[in-house]
């Protein structure tokens, strides 16, 4: 299947940083890529849609102004969790479409904010 | 809200075949079922789709009943690294650019 890479698949950083975790669609383009938080025991969420060169759509609750998205070629998103805090500290992943209409998912990025 | 229904938990036996059923009683007709699982720590995985004929691939099969209420996931011979939690997921199809919504999906637990 087609391949999405995630970086890095895991951050650890002080309260008050930036952070900025990287899709990837290694062998396909992907006009749409989407964004999801888990919470441990909990399922994936949905946080928001990124779209090639527009603005990304949020889902409700999720603060766009806190996790900037952007969506600048056809295999790159990135997801940057500004000015971190403990409370976002989370498993982050990404997914994109592949062939068929699949939804091809990265490995995951998990997010320790001190 | 996830539009499926999934039993919590299930064990399996080391080599046997595993069946994990899912209702989704409220399906439309143009909404496909797909399978992803998530081994721990890791991003979700594909596993098999379908709409309304039974698919086989070299994973699983997918088994959906005539009225596509509910659907059943087969792992036919289940080992140790098939321990994860198993989402079943209705979705339009063929529409790729509409995201995948998760339940709490099924932790299914392979037992050597």
């Amino acid at each position: 299947g087609a391949v999405v890479s995630q970086h890095p698949s895991r951050v650890i950083c002080k309260s008050g940083t930036s952070v900025k975790i990287e899709c990837r669609s290694l062998d396909f383009q992907a006009t749409t890529m989407f964004w999801y938080r888990q919470f441990p025991k909990q399922s994936l969420m949905l946080m928001a849609t990124s779209n090639e060169g527009s603005k990304a759509t949020y889902e409700q609750g999720v603060e766009k102004d806190k996790f900037l998205i952007n969506h600048a070629s056809l295999t790159l998103s990135t997801l940057t969790v500004t000015s971190a805090h403990p409370e976002d500290s989370s498993f982050y992943i990404c997914s994109a479409r592949g062939g068929g209409n699949i939804q091809y998912f990265g490995a995951g990025t998990r997010l320790s904010v001190l | 809200d996830a539009k499926t229904t999934q039993p919590p938990s299930m064990d399996c036996a080391e080599g046997r075949a595993a069946n994990l059923p899912c209702n989704h009683s409220t399906i439309s007709g143009n909404e496909y079922v797909y399978w992803y699982r998530q081994i721990h720590s890791q991003g979700p995985q594909y596993i098999i789709h379908g709409l309304k004929n039974n698919e086989t691939n070299e994973m699983a099969s997918l088994i959906i009943t005539e009225d596509r209420k509910s659907s059943t996931l087969i792992l036919p011979h289940a080992t140790l690294r098939d321990t994860a939690v198993y989402y079943c997921i209705v979705r339009v199809g063929n529409s790729g650019n509409t995201p995948l919504v998760f339940g709490k999906g099924t932790r299914l637990s392979v037992i050597a």
